[in-house]
């Protein structure tokens, strides 16, 4: 079945300072989703890449899928304390069979 | 709010007890998912249903099941509870497959088991 690894799993960086979470498949990728997650909340739908190479963004979040569709990056910039929470990337079945496999999370801190 | 409602937003019971956990999905979604979440788990896939059947089902226990009944709610039950049951319980919908909006989310049922 496909996994998804993510890294950093935690990750604190300072106000005003950019960051990169990781998301690695074991298997390509039909479908890659990103979600954040504010603690002990609901998790908020942020993009979708399906194409390799395809990039995204929402405001000052950028997602990219790589040409092999088997990794995805998400690059925050000029961090600010509204992004904290937890990332989670999420993957489409290899059969379509409609179910999202999210990964473990990436928390991120963000230092005033 | 994203439209999915899910209730109660907490739930402290005591270990063998059974508890019945309430979704209704964002108006005009015929998919619901459940999903539980722990720390050391993660976000796990349990069951979904697409207009009254089951679809697809992933990690979930016997001592579980889940329905959806003609308005499209669902209703998740746990028995026999343990205390490694506690945990997020999630449900999300969608129209039908995930598409290029993903499913949205409800804000989870707290779980807790003493």
């Amino acid at each position: 079945s496909q996994e998804l690894e993510q890294s950093p799993q935690s990750l604190i960086v300072q106000e005003g300072k950019n960051l990169t979470i990781n998301c690695t498949s074991s298997k390509t990728l039909y479908g890659l989703y990103w979600y954040k997650q504010k603690y002990g909340e609901g998790l908020i739908f942020l993009m979708m890449l399906q194409k390799g190479g395809e990039e995204k963004s929402h405001e000052k979040i950028t997602a990219k899928l790589d040409e092999k569709k088997q990794q995805s990056s998400l690059h925050i910039t000029a961090s600010q304390p509204s992004h904290a929470g937890i990332y989670l990337c999420g993957a489409e079945g290899m059969n379509r069979d409609d179910k999202i496999i999210f990964g473990k999370g990436t928390r991120l801190h963000i230092l005033p | 709010d994203s439209g999915v409602t899910q209730t109660p937003k907490h739930l402290i019971t005591a270990t063998g007890q059974r508890v019945t956990l309430r979704c209704s999905p964002r108006s005009g979604d015929l998919s619901v998912y459940w999903y539980q979440q722990s720390l050391d788990q993660g976000l796990q896939f349990l069951i979904q249903y697409y207009n009254g059947e089951e679809r697809a089902k992933g990690n979930i226990l016997e001592r579980f099941s889940a329905q959806q009944f003609p308005d499209l709610h669902s209703e998740l039950n746990l028995s026999s509870l343990e205390l490694g049951d506690s945990a997020l319980y999630f449900c999300a919908s969608s129209v039908d497959d995930p598409g290029p909006y993903g499913y949205t989310f409800g804000s989870g049922t707290r779980l807790t088991v003493v």
